[in-house]
């Protein structure tokens, strides 16, 4: 069974870089997409990000300028980094199981990043 | 970007009783939609992805049904560890993927 485990600060004060990495288990890294999506009360589910083992990257329009992403097939983990951040990006941030890019079929448990000084 | 419209916002449903909930997409999307329950502190859980297929251990009183722009998601005698929120999410046009807001289904 696949199992999904973020980490990373839980405060960045504005203007940082927000840096978040996803540990998977249970299954390979090479063997689907990987999404972040973040959740925050006053935009909902947002989704912010793809990756794929080949290189393969997709990103919201909205976010496009401030992020990027990585893989490490040696670790099974990837991750986010966001630059700028603002208080509008606070939020929980998953990572989850994105298989042919359709829907999400395996999530972590969350991260609540908080953007204070 | 495809806006979802979830209603209602809450849903105050008996237990036993069969409670109903719709989600509007702003063009239609065929039936690429999903929808995933969330109770508090947790994650989304997939439960049903194709706009009618369950998803794996999902039990059976889920159902979900419709194409094009309207989705109705049913579960048919509410349970109590079947609270929560409930969000559909589309995959026909992307990026992004987007979801509703949620209705949020409770006693």
């Amino acid at each position: 069974q696949v199992e999904l485990q973020e980490s990373g600060p839980g405060l960045v004060k504005p203007s940082e870089t927000l840096s978040l990495t996803c540990e998977v288990s249970g299954d390979s890294i090479t063997s689907s997409y990987w999404s972040w999506i973040r959740q925050s009360p006053g935009k909902g589910l947002e989704w912010i990000v793809y990756r794929f083992y080949r290189g393969s990257t997709g990103f919201n329009p909205s976010l496009k300028s401030r992020v990027t992403t990585s893989l490490d097939m040696s670790k099974n983990q990837f991750s986010l980094k966001l630059t700028s951040v603002t208080a509008t990006d606070t939020a929980v941030y998953f990572c989850a199981r994105h298989p042919n890019l359709n829907w999400f079929d395996a999530w972590g448990q969350g991260i609540l990043v908080t953007v204070s000084s | 970007e495809i806006v979802m419209t979830q209603s209602p916002v809450t849903l105050s449903v008996s237990p036993g009783e069969r409670a109903t909930l719709s989600c509007r997409a702003s063009q239609s999307v065929g039936s690429r939609l999903a929808w995933y329950q969330q109770k508090p502190g947790q994650a989304p859980r997939l439960l049903i992805s194709g706009a009618s297929t369950r998803a794996t251990d999902i039990p059976a009183r889920f159902s979900g049904s419709g194409s094009g722009t309207d989705f109705t998601l049913t579960i048919s005698s509410l349970q109590s560890e079947d609270v929560g929120i409930y969000y559909c999410q589309q995959y026909d046009r992307w990026p992004p993927w987007t979801f509703g807001q949620g209705t949020k289904v409770e006693f």
